[in-house]
């Protein structure tokens, strides 16, 4: 139980495009899932926290506009890179929390992000 | 500002070898400490979540211990296989439960057949 997945695994891009990095709960209900991204040799950083149905609370120095994230339903968030740029690319992981268990956070695979 | 830091970096043993490594928080305002496994190509799967001081846990292999008047926890693995190949993450929520880990860096283990 408890599988969080992540379409794609791996996206490659032209610059100044749009990507759409869609995080589900196959299988609970996520009332808040998280989105943090890794640059290479450091360690996973929280970009923002989602709640279903209202607005995303981003980190300090992740611009909102530029990653538009939406969380819909129970069981899916979605994280979009707009105009993606270069410094952009990077590995995208979410985690999914529910209510019944706050003590874990259950991540998906991630998504390689690479901006041409 | 929360730092969680762990050490070492990379760790090559090699088969049947124990090994540990070791994770430093701040030991002001302490919730929690998570432990993730995280194979390559895989979710991090959740180890441990560990709160109270002097606390022990244990899973197979793999167990971790947890101080946080000194701020600092260490994860063990008894007989090391090659299937404990992984990378070692903890974590620690930036306040209270809100579920906002702060990662250390990761301990990177390879166990040699």
């Amino acid at each position: 139980g408890a599988v969080v997945s992540q379409h794609p695994s791996w996206v490659i891009c032209k610059s100044g495009t749009s990507v759409k990095i869609e995080c589900r709960s196959l299988d609970f209900q996520a009332t808040t899932m998280f989105w943090y991204r890794q640059f290479p040799k450091q360690s996973l950083m929280l970009m923002a926290t989602s709640n279903e149905g209202s607005k995303a609370t981003y980190e300090q120095g992740v611009e909102k506009d530029k990653f538009l994230i939406n969380h819909a339903s129970l069981t899916l968030s979605t994280l979009t890179v707009t105009s993606a740029h270069p410094e952009d690319s990077s590995f995208y992981i979410c985690s999914a929390w529910t209510s019944a268990n706050t003590d874990t956070q259950y991540f998906g695979p991630g998504t390689r992000l690479t901006v041409l | 500002i929360l730092n969680v830091e762990q050490s070492p970096q990379s760790l090559h043993v090699q088969e049947g070898d124990s090994t540990n490594f070791t994770c430093s928080f701040p030991s002001s305002n302490f919730y929690a400490l998570h432990w993730y496994r995280w194979e390559t190509a895989k979710s991090p799967e959740a180890l441990f979540v560990m709160t109270l001081n002097g606390d022990e846990k244990k899973k197979g292999r793999i167990s971790a211990t947890l101080n946080t008047k000194e701020g600092y926890s260490y994860l063990y693995i008894k007989g090391s296989q090659p299937e404990d190949s992984a990378t070692y993450l903890c974590a620690s929520p930036r306040s209270g439960n809100t579920g906002k880990l702060i990662f250390g860096q990761g301990t990177t283990l390879q166990v040699k057949p």
